[in-house]
């Protein structure tokens, strides 16, 4: 089946630490995203990227840090210097940059304490 | 600056009993209208795209409008596994691939 997936569904981490949470997708798909989830808040965008070795800053970067070396991955790293890290955090992708339709992952609830 | 406001936060109905949700926008060049599902604990789930004023979809139950203000998520006969939270998104001409994001309905259907 293609799709996306995140790993792990739950990470808990101590305040101080980083911490890199996992997307992959196998829909061949060109475009990567990602997005922070609060109660009472849309979706943010944090980081995207359009194709392999490219990716551009959301609106909530600081703090986060991504590559994209394959196509059908790109890890997301949440510092210690995000003030606020726990949170949902969201996979999507989409079939190119022109392609407007994005598809989601799972997510990962992230718990900093 | 792009917004999306949805209303109501949230709606509760008993199992049959129609209704409309609601996703007004200001967005400087519609590119895109998008609705998704989203249940607890998950990511959500991809259900229409609209592009221009006037152009509707369905699907099942579900059936989206587009005006030139707002889109509607016109729901029939609702059955208790359409209980989620329903999410609008705009794409703005010149944004990129940039979605903004709506804050949700979540709607709750009863037996």
């Amino acid at each position: 089946d293609g799709g996306i997936t995140q790993s792990p569904k739950y990470l808990f981490r101590k305040e101080g630490q980083n911490v890199t949470l996992s997307c992959e997708q196998n829909l061949n798909h060109d475009a990567m995203y990602w997005y922070r989830q609060d109660p009472g808040q849309g979706l943010r965008l944090i980081y995207y990227s359009q194709i392999v070795n490219d990716f551009q800053k959301g609106d909530i970067a600081e703090g986060y840090s991504v590559s994209r070396e394959k196509k059908e991955s790109f890890p997301l790293t949440v510092t210690s210097a995000q003030k606020n890290p726990t949170a949902f955090y969201l996979c999507a992708s989409s079939m190119s940059a022109k392609d407007y339709e994005q598809y989601f992952g799972p997510g990962t609830r992230l718990t900093v304490t | 600056e792009d917004q999306v406001t949805q209303s109501p936060e949230a709606l509760r109905l008993q199992e049959g009993e129609s209704s409309s949700l609601n996703c007004s926008y200001t967005v400087s060049g519609l590119r895109g209208l998008f609705w998704y599902r989203q249940d607890p604990g998950k990511g959500p789930e991809f259900l229409f795209t609209l592009y221009s004023a006037g152009e509707e979809k369905e699907k099942e139950r579900l059936k989206a409008t587009l005006t030139k203000k707002e889109s509607f998520l016109h729901i029939t006969a609702p059955k208790p596994e359409d209980s989620a939270t329903y999410l609008c998104a705009v794409q703005a001409g010149g944004g990129g691939n940039k979605l903004t994001f709506g804050t949700g309905t979540q709607l709750k259907v009863e037996l």
